[in-house]
This record gives C-alpha cells, structure tokens and sequence, in this order.
C-alpha cells in the first residue's frame, strides 16, 4: 500500500518569494511521483512527473521537484512566485512498474501568493 | 487541454436517487478512472476500466458503478445517494501502457 503525506496544508507566500511544498510517500515498492495543480473550481493539471533517471524534473512555469529516495521525499520548489501561482498543488504517487497504476494523493496544499 | 471532457458540470440530487455522470477521453485512451474528491481533501481513487473491464476498484461500495464504451467514452452510476457523495467527481485517462494520467475538469454533485 502507498501512501502520501503532504506536510503544509497551507502555504502563504509574497510574490517573487521563494516557496517550497513538501511531499513525502511510503511504498514498499518503486514508484511513480506526480505534482498536479488544481485553480479554483476546475480539475487537476499535471505539472511535472517523476518517472526515471535524473532526480531532478522542472515544469514549463519555473517549478522544480526533486526525487529523494533516501528521504521518500519529493518536495515542489519555485524560486520566484507569481499571483497566478496561487492555486491548490496536490502530490501523488502511483505504483512504478509498467504502465502507472492509480493515483494516491496527499491531501493537498493551498499556495496562495500575496502581493 | 487533457482531452479529457466530462459532462455535467454542476448537479443536484436528492437523498436516495441515482446520478450518472459522463465523460469522453482522447482516442487511444483505453483506460478510463474516476476519482472522488470531496471539499477540503485530495481526489480518492474510485475505480479503473480497461477494455470495458473494471480491473481495480477503490474503498468504494457497489453502489458506485460504471462503464467503459468503445469510443473511449465511459460513465460514473452511483445509486441511493447519500449526503456523503456529494463532491466533485474526476475522470482520468491513459494510453495503454501510458505513465502519465489526464483528468478532466470534473463534475460537481450535490446531494441534499
């Protein structure tokens, strides 16, 4: 079984501050790890994946996470936030084995970026 | 833009009735989830479809059902509503053999 603990329920930040959103799992097996993001009243949007290789993955928007496996870790980073990075950032894992099994969530972490 | 497109949006049921809620995935897409993501907390897994199969299922009583179609499109049947279900409700999907799942936008149920 797996499961993920998301440390901060809410992260209150000002813009062009740094900003860290902690995730940590359990498994027994290897896995997957994901950051999905979630604006108010719509759905989910992945942000970035830890599938293999390089520890370190970076999004499209200036976040960065990194695979820690001796820590079971996979904190969310962004050296400079924006308003629009207010949002709910929700850390999940799947089993790591072929084609990605379900999806175990945090509980989720409302960024909310003050000008 | 997943792809991913579920309808509708917003809903209201009353205390025993049944909701069928829908969505359409990309085509290839073959393997279809739907999530529960009630106020405040993450999305919990309900269950998974492959090939028109349910081939996991989540802490979810029978009273939550589904169904997968060929043209990638499946549905959510949940009976004898109870104010619990009310959350929004998420559909994902996958190639076969994908490592990465889109969801969709959702649909908000309501239960009263």
């Amino acid at each position: 079984a797996q499961s993920v603990t998301q440390l901060d329920s809410q992260v209150p930040v000002f813009e062009e501050a740094p900003v860290e959103l902690r995730c940590n799992y359990s498994s027994s097996v290897s896995v997957y790890l994901f950051w999905y993001v979630q604006y108010p009243n719509q759905g989910l949007q992945l942000l970035l994946k830890y599938l293999s290789g390089s520890t370190l993955v970076e999004s499209i928007n200036g976040f960065e996470a990194e695979f820690n496996k001796s820590q079971t870790s996979f904190h969310l980073r962004k050296p400079s936030v924006h308003i629009s990075d207010t949002a709910e950032y929700f850390c999940a894992v799947s089993r790591g084995s072929g084609s990605a099994r379900q999806l175990t969530f945090g509980s989720g972490t409302q960024l909310t970026v003050l000008p | 833009e997943t792809g991913v497109t579920q309808s509708p949006t917003h809903l209201i049921k009353t205390r025993g009735q049944q909701v069928t809620l829908r969505c359409s995935s990309q085509s290839g897409h073959n393997t279809v989830s739907w999530y529960q993501q009630a106020l405040g907390q993450g999305p919990q897994f309900i269950f998974q479809y492959y090939r028109e199969e349910e081939n996991g299922r989540g802490n979810f009583p029978p009273r939550f059902s589904g169904l997968q179609f060929p043209n990638y499109s499946s549905e959510l049947n949940v009976n004898a509503l109870e104010l619990d279900d009310s959350a929004l409700y998420l559909c994902a999907s996958r190639t076969e053999g994908g490592n990465t799942i889109y969801f969709g936008e959702g649909s908000w149920l309501t239960v009263v």
